[in-house]
């Protein structure tokens, strides 16, 4: 998934705790995505950022809040996690949509 | 509804054996269909672009159909190998500025040797 780097890899929070995953393509693509990945259903996109300064809700946007200062840059913040949130993150640039590695969030 | 169906839900083959992975879709507009491959623990990694005019389209071993009349489509792997043991992951496009796509709950295959 070289182009897409998504930090951090794993992260277990508490119920109550908030964080910021962040996410960063090498490319110039004016396109990212954030989306969650649950066990039996497809991908669902959260947020997504059609360029640089602008961001839109995607399907399911509750509970997430998104930051795209630069073109590089597109981060997911949760502002008080919850154990429905407990899923796999992943990233993606481009109108052709490549995906990062992922970050893997469980919240306790 | 935008909907996207694959089936089987999973799938056992032995290596060599050739198998095809299903997609119906009732998505409308259409942009254009992807089959993705996601290795456990991975992300999802494209493996064919379809636009509508488009009906067939090969990359390697795996090829895949579109019929946007019927709005079906087909991933045909050839030849399997045991690192096709992955899950492949059927999206459609419809708005492509907006990024509005729908996935399948995608098709988990094991080869076993």
């Amino acid at each position: 998934n070289a182009g897409v780097t998504q930090t951090p890899k794993f992260q277990v929070l508490k119920t109550g705790q908030s964080m910021t995953l962040q996410c960063a393509q090498d490319m110039n693509h004016n396109s990212m995505y954030w989306y969650r990945q649950d066990p039996g259903m497809g991908l669902r996109l959260i947020y997504y950022s059609a360029s640089e300064g602008t961001t839109d809700k995607g399907e399911v946007p509750n509970g997430y809040n998104v930051s795209r200062l630069n073109k590089r840059e597109f981060s997911l913040r949760l502002e008080s996690a919850a154990p429905s949130q407990t899923s796999v993150y992943f990233c993606a640039r481009g109108s052709e949509q490549f995906f990062g590695p992922g970050t893997r969030l469980t919240v306790l | 509804k935008n909907q996207v169906e694959q089936s089987p839900q999973s799938l056992i083959i032995l290596e060599g054996k050739n198998c095809t992975l299903q997609c119906n879709y009732t998505v409308s507009p259409f942009s254009n269909l992807r089959w993705y491959k996601q290795d456990t623990g991975r992300g999802p990694v494209s493996l064919t672009i379809m636009t509508f005019s488009e009906n067939t389209k090969s990359n390697g071993r795996y090829t895949a159909t579109l019929d946007a009349d019927t709005k079906q489509s087909s991933l045909h792997i050839t030849a399997s190998q045991l690192s096709d043991s992955a899950s492949y992951i059927c999206v459609v496009i419809y708005n492509t500025n907006a990024g509005k796509s729908t996935f399948g709950d995608g098709t988990t295959l094991t080869v076993k040797p």
